[in-house]
């Protein structure tokens, strides 16, 4: 399977615990983009890196929230001192500069903070 | 004002049906647009980009009104497949931030 994929799928964590997620993005795309989407909603843009460059952060919800890639490949979130409010869905996508800026999805990391 | 609104439905129609929807986004400076389908619980997916003259696919047609911002998607003889969310996307380069409406659900009922 060459398309987006995230780890992991679920996590369950305690209110106050610190989570990273990791997305792999399809190997030719240079770009990357974290959304989060909670229900009934559409997902809500966190983020996004050019190779290894962030060049949008002003959208991440708070400053618990952080993101790297640091070779311009996979990509790490993290939020720290989780809240319930973080509960969510986590989706990462990637596209290709040039074409057409179609993003792929990958199947998202769901997050509950109990 | 939200960037992209969308009315969420649902929409239940029979089999063979058309149905459309409609998106609305409030930056005049977004440049491309998309709609994306989501099944429950699974990731969004593209179903078609939305150019400035229209486009079709299959039994989908998208059409994009820059006067008044706003962009469609017609589905004719509606499939049970059909039955998902799609979400209205817009991208302002600016930035190049990607806004998604809330989804509108449709249901294809046999």
């Amino acid at each position: 399977d060459t398309g987006v994929s995230q780890d992991p799928r679920h996590k369950i964590t305690k209110r106050g615990q610190n989570v990273t997620f990791r997305c792999d993005p399809i190997s030719e795309h240079n770009r990357l983009y974290w959304y989060r989407q909670t229900l009934g909603q559409g997902p809500e843009f966190l983020t996004y890196f050019q190779n290894e460059a962030q060049l949008e952060k002003s959208r991440l919800l708070s400053d618990r929230f952080s993101a790297e890639r640091p070779k311009g490949s996979f990509s790490t979130l993290e939020i720290q001192r989780t809240e319930q409010g973080d509960s969510a869905m986590y989706l990462c996508a990637s596209s290709l500069v040039g074409a057409g800026e179609t993003q792929y999805f990958g199947p998202g990391t769901r997050l509950l903070v109990l | 004002r939200k960037e992209v609104e969308q009315d969420p439905g649902p929409f239940n129609v029979p089999e063979g049906a058309t149905v459309a929807f409609n998106c609305t986004y409030s930056n005049s400076a977004s440049q491309s647009f998309f709609w994306y389908r989501q099944d429950c619980r699974k990731e969004p997916k593209l179903l078609m980009s939305v150019y400035s003259s229209g486009n079709e696919d299959g039994r989908f047609t998208a059409q994009l009104n820059r006067a008044s911002q706003y962009i469609s998607l017609l589905i004719r003889d509606s499939k049970l497949s059909d039955s998902a969310t799609y979400l209205c996307v817009v991208n302002v380069y600016t930035g190049n931030q990607f806004y998604f409406g809330t989804g509108t659900s449709l249901t294809v009922i046999p």
